[in-house]
């Protein structure tokens, strides 16, 4: 299995709605990321877990919550959108090792749309 | 810093024909790794090729390979045949350690019948 899967893949939200972006693998790997691209752009990073522990944060605002509850899981709470937030958001995983060498393995991405 | 530069934003070719995309970057590091991915219109983002800075031998899968100079920090992306399939964005990417990759702004490819 080399799947990255990312659900919903579409989402459609209000201002003062709060909802959730799901990820899953079951390659093992224990490095998960969060991205987030605009159209024809690169994408960005939001977060990095490691070993289920959040290693990295892009200073990315408080309306974007991430959790790891295990080692296959990574969700992504919103709240409080804005509409400049509409985008599509990627989720990425690798092996960890200490000098990477590995692959990153992105997921279909969930296109969200802040209304 | 590490910074990714693709300086070509838009690019065609026609249908059998070879294109080249270019990527050059900037480093101070000695050991690092650099990818080619590629990502379809509304479609997953996959990778197409790497190369690890320590090799000499530029790395080459099917019909693409790299032009890996590492003294001039180029890394450009040849694509042989080219095939409609091959229409979408192509990123160049950069890791040295740790999680944190370093993304170009992307080339857009279109291969024309």
């Amino acid at each position: 299995d080399t799947e990255v899967t990312q659900t919903p893949k579409h989402l459609v939200m209000g201002m003062t709605n709060k909802k959730s972006l799901k990820c899953e693998q079951h390659m093992g790997h224990r490095a998960m990321y969060w991205y987030k691209q605009k159209a024809k752009k690169p994408p960005e990073l939001m977060f990095v877990y490691s070993y289920e522990k959040l290693s990295i944060n892009e200073s990315v605002p408080s309306r974007f919550s991430p959790e790891c509850p295990n080692s296959s899981l990574l969700n992504l709470h919103l709240h409080a959108l804005q509409p400049e937030d509409s985008a599509l958001y990627l989720c990425a995983s690798s092996q960890e090792s200490s000098g990477f060498d590995g692959e990153l393995f992105f997921g279909e991405g969930s296109r969200l749309t802040v209304l | 810093a590490q910074t990714v530069t693709q300086s070509q934003p838009e690019m065609s070719v026609q249908e059998a024909e070879t294109v080249t995309l270019s990527c050059t970057y900037d480093t101070s590091e000695s050991n690092y790794y650099l990818f080619w991915y590629k990502q379809p219109p509304s479609r997953q983002m996959i990778l197409v090729i790497r190369q690890e800075a320590y090799k000499q031998q530029n790395a080459t899968e099917n019909r693409f390979s790299v032009n890996f100079q590492k003294a001039a920090k180029s890394f450009s992306l040849k694509i042989s045949d080219s095939q409609l399939g091959d229409t979408a964005m192509y990123f160049c990417a950069f890791i040295h350690t740790g999680n944190q990759f370093y993304f170009g702004t992307g080339t857009s490819l279109t291969v024309i019948p």
